[in-house]
C-alpha cells in the first residue's frame, strides 16, 4: 500500500547513545517532514525537506540532523540521547497544492516510540 | 509567537448529541487542516479547508472555516461511539504546505 513507512515502530535508548529513525515514502512527494508528539502540546515541526536535496529547520530542531538521502527517505538522527527527547516521532510527506491531482495535506507514518532512560 | 489553540481539550459526550470543537489561531492562514488520531495510531487526515467561509462535511462530522475570525469549528452531529479520538486541526500560514502548526488536540470520548 502506497504511503509513509516508519522504522523502527518502538525503541529504547540509554542516556547519550545515538540512533537514527528511518522514514520512506512511495507516493512520489517532494516534501518530507519530522514532528515529535508530546502529551499535551500537539505535534511540533523538528526538520522539514521541501524538496530532494534541501532541509530546513522547524520548532524544535535542537539535538537532532536529518538527512534527505533520495526522494523517498528522510532520516532523522539522534546524536546524544537525552530524556528530553522521549515522544513520539512521526514522519510525513506531502506533495500538492490546491488544483493539482491528488491529496492535500500530509500523509503521516506510524509513529516511532521512544523513551531515552 | 504562532499559536494554535483549540478546546475543550478533554471532551466527554454522550452519544446522540451534538457539540463543537474550536481551534483559533494566531497569523493570518488562508488553510485549515483537521486530522483525527486513534490511541496509539497515526494521524489520519479529515478535511481540508483553503478559503474563507470553507465548510466540508463527512458523516457526522462538519468543518468550518473563518479566516477574519482566524477560527475553525468542528461540529458533531448525534455522537457515536466511533467518533471517540483526539482531533487535531493545524494551519499553514505560508501557504506553502512546508510548515504546518498543529493545536493540541481534542481528546474526544463518546459515551454510551
Amino acid at each position: 500500500n502506497a504511503g509513509v513507512t516508519q522504522t523502527p515502530k518502538f525503541q529504547v535508548l540509554k542516556t547519550g547513545q545515538s540512533m537514527t529513525l528511518q522514514c520512506a515514502q512511495d507516493m512520489n512527494h517532494n516534501s518530507m517532514y519530522w514532528y515529535r508528539q508530546d502529551p499535551g502540546m500537539g505535534l511540533r515541526l523538528i526538520y522539514y525537506s521541501a524538496s530532494e536535496g534541501t532541509t530546513d529547520k522547524g520548532e524544535v530542531p535542537n539535538g537532532y540532523n536529518v538527512s534527505r538521502l533520495n526522494k523517498r527517505e528522510f532520516s532523522l538522527r539522534l546524536e546524544s540521547a537525552a530524556p528530553s527527547q522521549t515522544s513520539v516521532y512521526f514522519c510525513a510527506s506531502s506533495g500538492r497544492f490546491p488544483g493539482q491531482g491528488g491529496k492535500l495535506g500530509y500523509t503521516f507514518g506510524s509513529g516511532t516510540r521512544l523513551t531515552v532512560v | 509567537e504562532l499559536k494554535v489553540e483549540q478546546n475543550p481539550l478533554f471532551l466527554s459526550m454522550q452519544e446522540g448529541k451534538n457539540y463543537t470543537i474550536y481551534c483559533n489561531y494566531s497569523t493570518t492562514s488562508d488553510r485549515l487542516y483537521w486530522y483525527r488520531q486513534d490511541p496509539g495510531k497515526s494521524l489520519e487526515s479529515l478535511f481540508v479547508l483553503l478559503s474563507n467561509g470553507a465548510v466540508k462535511q463527512e458523516g457526522r462530522l462538519m468543518a468550518s472555516l473563518d479566516t477574519k475570525a482566524r477560527l475553525s469549528t468542528l461540529h458533531i452531529t448525534a455522537a457515536v461511539h466511533d467518533l471517540s479520538a483526539t482531533y487535531f486541526c493545524a494551519v499553514d500560514p505560508s501557504n506553502t504546505g512546508n510548515q504546518f502548526y498543529f493545536g493540541t488536540g481534542t481528546s474526544l470520548t463518546v459515551i454510551p
